[in-house]
């Protein structure tokens, strides 16, 4: 059974700063892994899309690392910005389209 | 295009009674998932639906919660009789390939 933990729980620190958020997952036969964001009260909103094949993905201040074959992923924001604030989930998807979570990272950046 | 909707987006009741979530994927999507979040955890799968056939359910609570598809587009999720450990948000989810969509989820308070 895939497991996912997400390492820090909680993480607060001030505007400007260079942060990595860590997932690892015990199970590397995975199909991709996703980064989303959630905002108190809302939804999930999707951030990063890694393939099983690549190996990082980048959309504006986010990149987000894959290494399968020792079950981790990292999510690097540049430059915290106090908007930034948020819950940050891993989720790897197996082949059957199937998502298993993280417990999140809740993030607080400081002005 | 429009995103997943749900509703009621909250409800309170109290133990013993039943309640019910409505979800409407998003247009030309086979597939639909509902979570069950509880506060302060990563979403946890209850039941994924291809068109309006069941493909997991194995960690519904058969006993109280119920959900159906029907004619492959909008799905409802039951709980009868709702418990105390019930109270969480329920997101629903779509997808077409391989990325799954949320919606911004019913959050539920048993009381």
């Amino acid at each position: 059974k895939q497991e996912v933990t997400q390492i820090p729980a909680a993480l607060s620190v001030p505007e400007g700063e260079n942060l990595v958020l860590n997932c690892s997952f015990t199970d590397s036969a995975i199909y991709n892994l996703q980064w989303f964001r959630q905002d108190p009260g809302k939804g999930l909103t999707s951030l990063l899309l890694i393939q099983s094949s690549q190996r990082e993905q980048t959309s504006g201040r986010l990149n987000a690392s894959l290494d399968k074959s020792s079950g981790r992923s990292t999510l690097y924001i540049a430059a915290s910005q106090p908007g930034d604030s948020a819950t940050y989930l891993c989720a790897v998807r197996d082949a059957g389209n199937m998502l298993t979570f993280g417990g999140g990272t809740r993030l607080m950046v400081k002005p | 295009e429009a995103g997943v909707a749900q509703s009621p987006r909250y409800k309170i009741i109290e133990k013993r009674q039943s309640v019910a979530f409505w979800c409407n994927p998003i247009s030309g999507h086979a597939t639909l998932y509902w979570y069950q979040q509880i506060l302060g955890q990563g979403p946890k799968l209850l039941i994924q639906f291809q068109n309006n056939g069941v493909v997991d359910d194995s960690q519904l609570p058969k006993d109280r919660f119920s959900a159906e598809r029907l004619k492959g587009v909008d799905s409802t999720l039951k709980i009868q009789p709702a418990k105390l450990e019930d109270s969480a948000v329920y997101l629903c989810a779509s997808s077409r390939e391989n990325e799954q969509f949320f919606g911004p989820g019913t959050r539920l308070t048993v009381l």
